[in-house]
């Protein structure tokens, strides 16, 4: 079955700090992951798509196909990115129709 | 600001009601798609529309039906409401109806179903 697993539903950390939220995916084809953030039950923002490999606020995440693992990684946390992160699939990518499966989320802290 | 539009913000209404929620996409996109976020069940897609047609259904309840019109914009109904219908409901727009587009979100229609 297709699904993508956070298993941290909080991590908190200090400011300054490395931050890593691990994301797993379980897809049988070439899957297209994303990484979406959302402050205080808001829209969802897009914060990275693997494919293009930016970095956006400080964010990277790099495919490891041989671990299905999609982790985003920032080297310094700010107190501005305490939010919910979301990892996500694309069920549909090339083919013909685009759903997203979302992780549960991971609350990321940042402590002052 | 992602550009995509939902009305309205909240929505408070009884068990057995009918509602209808709202969605402008952004300028361009011709796809259209719609996610339910609660407590319980997180972030599920529902349903998606590609320039006025049907593309991917996904957990959506018989109940709950979708269209696309001529100009793009896009309304969920939902009938026949339960408490547990109670949700936050996300609309999304991308350029294409094939894979390989990001998909920009809306700021969400509040439901509560009392």
């Amino acid at each position: 079955a297709q699904r993508v697993t956070q298993p941290e539903k909080l991590l908190s950390v200090f400011k300054g700090a490395p931050v890593e939220l691990k994301c797993n995916y379980s897809y049988s084809g070439s899957p297209e992951l994303f990484w979406y953030v959302q402050y205080s039950r808001q829209r969802l923002q897009l914060l990275l798509r693997h494919i293009s490999r930016e970095s956006i606020k400080g964010f990277t995440a790099d495919l490891n196909k041989g671990e299905t693992s999609f982790h985003l990684k920032k080297p310094f946390a700010q107190e501005e990115d305490s939010a919910m992160y979301y990892c996500a699939l694309n069920q549909g990518y090339g083919g013909a129709t685009n759903k997203l499966i979302f992780g549960t989320g991971t609350l990321l802290a940042v402590q002052p | 600001d992602s550009g995509v539009t939902q009305t309205p913000k909240h929505l408070i209404t009884a068990t057995g009601q009918r509602v209808t929620l709202r969605c402008s996409p952004r300028s361009g996109d011709l796809s259209v798609y719609w996610y339910q976020q609660s407590l319980d069940q997180g972030l599920q897609f529902l349903i998606q529309y590609y320039n006025g047609e049907e593309r991917a259904k996904g957990n959506i309840l018989e109940r709950f039906s979708a269209q696309q019109f001529p100009d793009l914009h896009s309304e969920l109904n939902l009938s026949s409401l339960e408490l547990g219908d109670s949700a936050l409901y996300f609309c999304a727009s991308s350029v294409a109806g094939t894979g390989g587009s990001e998909q920009y979100f809306g700021p969400g229609t509040r439901l509560t179903v009392t």
